[in-house]
């Protein structure tokens, strides 16, 4: 399957900052995903990215606080804007091929918000 | 919507032990199915899927899963378990419509005792 690069692979921001998050495929995917894992919970779609289009926000998520880029098929951005500590989480993007293929995660950034 | 059920939060098997898994759904539909992996400080691993066919699927790392219609579970097992098994299990269940947007169960973690 395909390859995921995320980074930051750590991070510890301020409160009121912004972090942006990368994820680079090293092929072409049609559907990539945000998932937010609080500590000791499981993971958590914020949204689904969409290449040439507005990203797609699950409930309880919106656009000011996640904004999310795809620029193309095989790159995206999760941003975290104006951080608190309730936002210290990993964040894993995910990527698919499309139907009848497995999703599949980057290894994730763990950010702490002091 | 769509719900994933693991109704262990801890389990500890010895080494060698078999071990299973429990992971239940609930769908309208026959969902794709996946059981992922997470060892401390890392990303999510695949073990195995369900999308359709035979019922009793074969994963990566000697781990196997049964999927049962009838009672809406996917449990995860491996006959003999070893050390380096000790992670966070994820059940997760996506739309038969594709794309893998996944929603993921609470976790098991799993201990491993000499």
């Amino acid at each position: 399957s395909a390859v995921i690069s995320q980074k930051p692979s750590r991070d510890i921001c301020q409160r009121g900052t912004s972090l942006t998050i990368q994820c680079q495929v090293d092929s072409q995917v049609t559907m990539m995903f945000w998932y937010r894992q609080q500590p000791g919970q499981s993971l958590t779609l914020i949204a689904t990215a969409n290449q040439g289009s507005e990203a797609t926000y699950e409930s309880g998520f919106v656009i000011d606080k996640f904004p999310i880029s795809r620029p193309n098929l095989t790159f995206s951005t999760l941003t975290v804007s104006n951080m608190s500590p309730e936002d210290s989480s990993i964040y894993l993007c995910s990527g698919s091929g499309g139907l009848d293929t497995e999703a599949f995660f980057g290894q994730g950034t763990r950010l702490t918000v002091v | 919507a769509q719900s994933v059920t693991q109704p262990d939060i801890h389990i500890t098997v010895s080494e060698g032990a078999s071990l299973e898994l429990r992971c239940n759904y609930s769908y309208g539909a026959t969902p794709y199915l996946f059981w992922y992996v997470q060892s401390p400080g890392q990303g999510l691993q695949l073990l195995l899927k369900y999308f359709s066919g035979d019922t009793l699927v074969q994963g990566i790392k000697g781990f196997e899963a049964e999927f049962k219609r009838s009672q809406s579970s996917f449990n995860l097992r491996k006959p003999s378990v070893h050390w380096s098994d000790a992670a966070e299990y994820f059940c997760a269940v996506a739309p038969n419509t594709g794309f893998q947007k996944l929603v993921f169960g609470t976790g098991t973690r799993l201990l491993v005792s000499p």
